[in-house]
C-alpha cells in the first residue's frame, strides 16, 4: 500500500488569500492526483499532477486559481489562490499503484478547507 | 455522458442488519470499479477493485460484486463500526465518483 501524508488538516482563511495543501508519499509515484470534494458532492479531480512537466488540468479548472508544484516523484502541492467562500471544500491528493494485478488508489487524509 | 450513481443516498440499519449499497454506471469502457469508504474528516479508504462482470471480492463483512451495468456492496451483519461513507468510482479512463452511500449502523 501507500502511505501518503497531506497537510494542513484543516484551514480556516479569509477571502482573498492563498493557501499551498502539501503531500508527501512513502513511495516513488509518476502521477499524483489532486481532487475537491464539497459538501454533499463526489470527489471531482481537479489536476493530474507529473514530475518534470507542468500539471494537467480538467474542464474547469485553471492553473492560475490552482497552482501546483511537483518538485519530485515523493511531493506535490497544491496551492488554492485568491479564495473565496466558494472554495470551502475538501481537498485530496491521491495515487494510483498496481498491487497484485490490481489498481488501487489511495488517498491522503484531506485537507478541510473554510473561507470566511 | 458517463455517471457513476449511487443509491440510496442514505441508509439506516440496525446491527446486524444486512443489506446492499447499489452502484449503476454508465461508461463507454469500463477498465476498473473502486469501492471505498471515507469517516468523517478522512480521505477515502480502499476496499476493493473490480474489473469484470461477474467478479467477487470480499473483505470481512462487505463483498463486491460486478455486473455489466452495475454493482453491489453487500454488508452481513453489519457493526456500529461500519457506520461510514460508502462510495464507488469507475475508471473509463478517467476516473469517476459517486456521491456515495452514508451508512448508519444503529446498536
Amino acid at each position: 500500500s501507500a502511505v501518503i501524508s497531506q497537510k494542513p488538516s484543516r484551514d480556516i482563511c479569509q477571502r482573498g488569500t492563498s493557501l499551498t495543501i502539501q503531500c508527501q508519499v512513502d513511495s516513488q509515484v509518476t502521477m499524483m492526483f489532486w481532487y475537491r470534494q464539497q459538501p454533499g458532492q463526489s470527489l471531482t479531480l481537479i489536476a493530474t499532477a507529473n514530475q518534470g512537466s507542468e500539471a494537467t488540468y480538467e474542464s474547469g479548472f485553471v492553473i492560475d486559481k490552482f497552482p501546483i508544484s511537483r518538485p519530485n516523484l515523493t511531493f506535490s502541492t497544491l496551492t488554492v489562490s485568491n479564495m473565496s467562500p466558494e472554495d470551502s471544500s475538501i481537498y485530496l491528493c491521491s495515487v494510483h499503484l498496481i498491487l497484485g494485478g490490481y489498481e488501487k488508489l489511495f488517498f491522503g487524509s484531506g485537507t478541510q478547507l473554510s473561507v470566511l | 455522458e458517463d455517471q457513476v450513481t449511487q443509491s440510496p443516498e442514505a441508509l439506516r440499519l440496525q446491527e446486524g442488519e444486512s443489506s446492499s449499497l447499489n452502484c449503476s454506471y454508465t461508461v463507454s469502457g469500463l477498465r476498473g470499479l473502486f469501492w471505498y469508504r471515507q469517516d468523517p474528516g478522512k480521505g477515502p479508504e480502499f476496499l476493493f477493485t473490480l474489473y469484470s462482470a461477474g467478479e467477487e471480492k470480499e473483505k470481512e463483512r462487505l463483498k463486491a460484486t460486478l455486473t455489466k451495468k452495475e454493482s453491489f456492496l453487500h454488508i452481513t451483519a453489519p457493526k456500529p463500526e461500519d457506520s461510514a461513507t460508502y462510495l464507488c468510482a469507475v475508471d473509463d479512463d478517467k476516473i469517476i465518483f459517486g456521491k456515495g452511500t452514508r451508512l448508519h449502523i444503529l446498536p
